[in-house]
């Protein structure tokens, strides 16, 4: 059963626009909610992460929004570039410290000039 | 301050084969986690290590089982290999405790089963 759903699967973004990825849950036992971002040959790294007591965090460019009651939470790159291209990955856990995470199938975000 | 490496990077194995792969974690991170990543899918949770014992377990056969040694490196080995055990295995590291939830990931070890 998969439990984090990411949408969409690939993504093709301008620079300077605003890229914007999707995800739905269904545990309502989640605590913990990252994103993480992978370059080819590379493993995934922690990008930002949100935890279900605020709506959202922004990190620079990087800006997670949390919808508890849709059981929904979203990436928003700004002003992206062309370095900002590769594959993105949302994840949840039971507990924050708890490091068992499930993760979305990704999306391939691709920057053009 | 090293990351976490794992080794070999790559590997070739014939269905019905063992392989063991190993892992170094980041400094000072003293819990593992071993991860099974799918061509073009997310990774997916195998196991947990903490304190040399496995502490959680996702929905693997047990012929995936994993060592953790004391200076907190650890080991996956898959027995009676199978063409989809074909993946990328990602071994990432942590700090155990309150408020500490980054896990830091490794390269991976690409395997091949042919």
């Amino acid at each position: 059963q998969q439990q984090v759903k990411q949408s969409p699967q690939s993504l093709i973004v301008q620079k300077g626009g605003i890229s914007i990825i999707n995800c739905a849950y269904e545990n309502t036992a989640f605590d913990y909610f990252p994103w993480y971002q992978q370059f080819p040959g590379k493993g995934p790294a922690l990008l930002i992460a949100i935890r279900p007591d605020v709506s959202e965090k922004k990190e620079g460019r990087f800006t997670i929004s949390f919808n508890k009651s849709a059981k929904q939470f979203s990436l928003h790159i700004m002003d992206s570039q062309p370095g900002d291209s590769a594959t993105y990955f949302c994840a949840a856990s039971r507990a924050f410290g708890n490091e068992k995470l499930t993760f979305g199938t990704g999306t391939r975000l691709t920057i053009i000039p | 301050e090293t990351g976490v490496t794992q080794s070999p990077t790559h590997l070739i194995k014939t269905r019905g084969q063992q392989v063991t792969l190993r892992c170094s974690s980041q400094s000072g991170h003293n819990t593992v986690s071993w991860y099974q990543q799918a061509l073009g899918q997310g990774p997916q949770f195998i196991f947990q290590y903490y304190r040399e014992e496995e502490n959680g377990r996702g929905n693997f056969p047990p012929r995936f089982s994993g060592l953790q040694f004391p200076n907190y490196s650890s080991e996956l080995n898959v027995n009676a290999l199978e063409l989809d055990d074909s993946a990328l295995y990602l071994c990432a590291s942590s700090l155990a405790g309150p408020n500490t939830g980054e896990l830091f990931f490794g390269e991976g070890s690409r395997l091949t089963v042919l």
